[in-house]
């Protein structure tokens, strides 16, 4: 069994602040990673993908790997309202199956 | 990136009958398509694994008499639910993959469909 394990929160942060969101992963073999964020009631959108260790920057997104501690992280810079969504962390097998976190909810208050 | 819809976004039958949802990848061809169902506050969970011009591949538990997947195309994917019950409702969405593309190992995912059932 593959497991994505996400602290299901809900991080509260204040608005201009450093969130940050973990993700551990059980199978060392894992290949691909990615961040998610699903606002209520819609489907997830992609934010980031990493598939190496070290950082990954994209705009106020960071996302971070270490493959020998098994876990992913994001931080989102300068935390705003509209960043309040649910957070899922997704892992690849296999080339091709995605295993999804429980996800994090993330509530950015003004 | 790509872009995938689902038919219809939302739809309410009655226990006993079947429902088909429709997920299609717009702008590029998807030789494999995804399945999840996502209960409330619970996150997404793979029910099978659609390949275009063959058989799919279902998830351990997941009943493949009852969640018919067909793929008939490269652009196009159906689940239908037969003799839905009411511990069918769930938000169900469809993701695809873009071989061709650099980001090839990406998915993108459709709006979803969430069925009720009465």
């Amino acid at each position: 069994q593959k497991e994505v394990e996400q602290n299901s929160g809900p991080l509260s942060v204040p608005e201009g602040a450093i969130a940050s969101l973990n993700c551990t992963y059980s199978d060392r073999v894992s290949q691909s990673f990615f961040w998610y964020r699903q606002y209520s009631g819609k489907s997830p959108e992609l934010i980031m993908s990493i598939y190496s260790n070290g950082d990954k920057e994209d705009g106020r997104f960071t996302a971070q790997l270490n493959k020998a501690s098994q876990y992913v992280s994001l931080l989102i810079r300068d935390s705003q309202p509209s960043d309040s969504a649910t957070y899922l962390c997704a892992v690849v097998y296999n080339f091709n199956k995605f295993y999804f976190g429980s996800g994090t909810k993330l509530n950015v208050k003004p | 990136g790509a872009v995938v819809s689902q038919h219809p976004s939302w739809v309410i039958c009655k226990s006993g009958t079947s429902v088909k949802i429709e997920c299609r990848s717009l702008d590029f061809q998807a030789t494999t398509m995804f399945w999840y169902r996502q209960f409330p506050k619970q996150s997404l969970m793979l029910m099978a694994t659609s390949n275009e011009g063959s058989k799919a591949t279902y998830e351990q538990g997941v009943e493949k008499d009852k969640f018919l997947i067909n793929h008939a195309s490269l652009t196009l994917s159906t689940l239908t639910v037969t003799s839905a019950h009411p511990e069918d409702s769930s938000f169900y969405i469809c993701s695809a993959r873009d071989w061709a593309s650099p980001a090839y190992n990406e998915q993108f995912f459709g709006p979803g469909t969430r069925l009720t059932v009465l």
